[in-house]
C-alpha cells in the first residue's frame, strides 16, 4: 500500500514568488492535514481538508491557501513568499472513519527554501 | 504557557537503559495522545497512541496517561542506538465531541541520543 507522496521534495523560491505543493494521501484515506516544520517552531497546524472542504484552520496568515480534489489529493499554496516561509511543509492523510481516533500518516516532506 | 510541552533535551541515554520522556499539555479537553518518532531529515512516524489513563505498552516502548495531572509520558526499555531520534507529543480534541478535526498540536519535541 503506497503511503503519503508528496511533490515536490524540494525546491529552493525568492521572495515574493508564489509556491504550490502537492499531497497524496494513502489510498482511501478522505482527511488530508498540512503542517508547517521549523526548528525554532516545531510543527505547526496549518489546514485540515475532507471531502473537497476546509473543516480546520490554523494561525496562519491568509498568505497560505490549500484545496482538495474529489480524488482526495491536495495542494497547499503559499503567495507573496516571505524568507520565514522557509520550512518543511508535511502533509499526513488518515482514514477519518465514524469510530475512534483517527492517526496521522505523514508524508516524507517539502523543504522550501526562500532566498 | 504552551499548550503542549516537552523539555527538548538533548536526552542522553546509556545503551540498555530505560529512556522516560515526558509531556504535559495545558487543555483538560484532550482526549487523545500520540507519540511520534523523528528520525533527522524524516518525516515523523507514530510509534504509540493512548486515549484512557493508565499504560499501554507495545513491545520496548509503554506510554504512560494521567488526565488529572495533564501528562503524558513515554518510556523506551532496553534503549538502542536506532532510537536515537527527537519524540514529539501530539494531543488531539475529544474523539466523541470533536468527530472530523483532525489537528493535533505537537509539543517541539525531545531529542533522545542513545550512547553505546
Amino acid at each position: 500500500k503506497a503511503g503519503v507522496t508528496q511533490t515536490p521534495r524540494y525546491l529552493i523560491k525568492t521572495r515574493g514568488q508564489q509556491v504550490t505543493l502537492s499531497c497524496s494521501p494513502i489510498s482511501g484515506h478522505r482527511s488530508v492535514s498540512w503542517y508547517q516544520q521549523t526548528p525554532g517552531q516545531g510543527l505547526q497546524f496549518l489546514f485540515e481538508y475532507f471531502s473537497e472542504t476546509q473543516r480546520n484552520k490554523g494561525n496562519f496568515p491568509g498568505r497560505f491557501s490549500g484545496r482538495q480534489f474529489s480524488n482526495s489529493r491536495s495542494e497547499m499554496n503559499v503567495s507573496t513568499l516571505e524568507l520565514g516561509d522557509s520550512a518543511l511543509y508535511l502533509c499526513a492523510s488518515s482514514l477519518d472513519s465514524s469510530r475512534g481516533a483517527n492517526v496521522l500518516t505523514f508524508g516524507a516532506g517539502s523543504r522550501l527554501t526562500v532566498l | 504557557q504552551k499548550e503542549v510541552e516537552q523539555n527538548s533535551g538533548p536526552l542522553s541515554v546509556p545503551e540498555g537503559a530505560i529512556a522516560s520522556l515526558n509531556c504535559t499539555y495545558s487543555d483538560r479537553g484532550s482526549q487523545s495522545f500520540f507519540w511520534y518518532r523523528q528520525y533527522s531529515g524524516k518525516s515523523p512516524e507514530l510509534i504509540m497512541s493512548i486515549y484512557s489513563n493508565g499504560d499501554k505498552e507495545d513491545g520496548r516502548f509503554t506510554a504512560q496517561l494521567n488526565k488529572a495531572s495533564q501528562y503524558v509520558s513515554l518510556l523506551i526499555r532496553d534503549s538502542q542506538p536506532s532510537d536515537s531520534a527527537t519524540y514529539l507529543c501530539a494531543v488531539k480534541g475529544g474523539v466523541w465531541s470533536n468527530f472530523g478535526n483532525e489537528k493535533l498540536t505537537f509539543g517541539t519535541g525531545t531529542r533522545l541520543t542513545i550512547i553505546p
